[in-house]
């Protein structure tokens, strides 16, 4: 697609319930992270991709966090027994060169919300 | 753990006038972006800089990267309303095989007609 799709846009979860965020990537983009942003708050790193290999994922807050690109394509978030400190907007970003002088492109992210 | 602090944190200024946004860090970074950031949406990239004392002009907006690489600054002449929204600066941190962009806490920025 023309630009990095993510869904849902809204989500809204159950303290203790599993959610999975979907990312799709510019077609052929190497790269691909995502970030956390808490409310009026700058993006936390979270993890990296590079094609299927996560390269880094220093930032995932806790073992209940997951990420996958399976085919070095789509990714997923997923986030086991989610807790109210979970909410968030979880952005994802892709980049077409591993270089760190290349930007990103960001999608419109996930707003995750547990109640 | 954010490493890059921005000042000021908000800003209300009128049409028209001049403004500042500063991006400071003890650390290193290989490159620095900004990126503007509006509700609802993810963040777009404005510009990157790579070579410390670089000075890049986009219109009306000119970012300088700091001579050791450490800092930035942007720097807006005659705001619009349309320049309203979250300025983030970005490092980056790594190889060139496996990097990732560590940002700011981010300058909110209002600008009224």
């Amino acid at each position: 697609g023309a630009g990095v799709s993510q869904s849902p846009r809204y989500k809204v979860a159950k303290r203790g319930q599993d959610v999975a965020l979907r990312c799709d990537p510019i077609s052929g983009h190497v790269s691909l992270f995502w970030y956390q942003q808490a409310l009026g708050q700058g993006p936390e790193f979270l993890t990296y991709f590079q094609n299927e290999a996560q390269l880094d994922k220093s930032g995932l807050p806790s073992d209940r966090f997951f990420a996958e690109r399976p085919e070095g394509s789509v990714s997923t978030l997923k986030i086991q027994r989610t807790q109210q400190e979970d909410s968030a907007v979880y952005l994802c970003a892709s980049s077409p060169h591993s270089r760190s002088s290349y930007g990103y492109t960001f999608g419109s992210g996930t707003r995750l919300t547990v109640v | 753990t954010q490493l890059l602090e921005q000042s000021p944190q908000f800003l209300s200024i009128q049409e028209g006038e001049n403004l500042t946004v500063y991006c400071n860090s003890s650390s290193v970074f290989s490159s620095l972006q900004w990126y503007r950031q509006e509700p609802g949406e993810g963040p777009v990239l404005l510009v990157t800089v790579v070579t410390g004392g670089e000075v890049k002009k986009l219109k009306r907006l000119t970012f300088q990267f700091g001579d050791a690489r450490k800092d930035s600054s942007l720097h807006i002449t005659a705001a619009q309303p349309g320049d309203t929204g979250l300025y983030l600066c970005a490092g980056a941190k790594g190889t060139s095989g496996t990097y990732k962009y560590i940002f700011g806490t981010g300058t909110r920025l209002k600008v009224l007609a």
